[in-house]
């Protein structure tokens, strides 16, 4: 298993440029989420899905897309990118609410 | 508005001694507190979980004490090893809701 995958691990990109972050998961897990991570101020969540077919607003989803593709992947886009999204992003999935969460390995993306 | 807060944001320990992570929370509903675990260029990844019927959990080295009373819930690590260095974070959720995370307490352990 590999669980949590995430690509790309690194991206660079100009203000303006659109881009998608995926994720893929294997544990056969309803929900999926997308977090940044900024230094202080912990994980907020972006989008999430409680199941396959049903996406929702987070803490700070503005400037972001989220698509679930079906149950294994979740993708995250960016239309327009800006400076103040240049961040590490993670994807998590669980079971159910109450289970354990599992992270990939994360996205370092920076703007210019 | 940040319902779970966590403190130290840093916290420097010897090697051997106990590191102590603080987390208050608002919400009475929550009934689910897990801590994260996250090393540097990793994901976070679960350390060990507690509901609240219980006042303790120990897994190992790690023990979550728990008080309800003062909606209050700290991760103890005891004999604390340089391998420990990483990045803690408490969280909470509610059944069918999704985890609150806390801003994080960056563990150094020193030799």
């Amino acid at each position: 298993n590999a669980g949590v995958t995430q690509t790309p691990k690194f991206q660079v990109l100009k203000t303006g440029q659109s881009m998608t972050l995926q994720c893929a998961q294997d544990m056969n897990h309803n929900s999926m989420y997308w977090y940044r991570q900024d230094p202080g101020m912990g994980l907020r969540l972006i989008y999430y899905s409680a199941s396959e077919g049903t996406t929702d607003k987070g803490e700070v989803p503005n400037g972001y897309n989220v698509s679930r593709l079906n149950k294994r992947e979740f993708s995250l886009r960016l239309e327009s990118a800006a400076p103040s999204q240049t961040s590490v992003y993670f994807c998590a999935s669980r079971r159910t609410s109450g289970d354990p969460q599992y992270f990939g390995p994360g996205t370092r993306l920076t703007v210019l | 508005q940040q319902q779970v807060k966590q403190s130290p944001q840093s916290l420097i320990v010897q090697k051997g001694g106990i590191s102590i992570i603080n987390c208050a929370y608002e919400n009475t509903a929550f009934d689910y507190f897990p801590w994260y675990q996250q090393f540097p260029g990793k994901g976070p990844a679960l350390l060990i979980a507690i509901r609240p019927d219980v006042s303790e959990k120990k897994e190992g080295r790690f023990t979550i004490s728990f008080n309800k009373s003062a909606k209050q819930f700290s991760l103890h690590i005891m004999d604390s090893q340089p391998g420990d260095s990483a990045t803690y974070f408490c969280a909470a959720s509610m059944v069918g809701s999704k985890l609150t995370f806390g801003t994080g307490t960056r563990l150094q352990v020193t030799l």
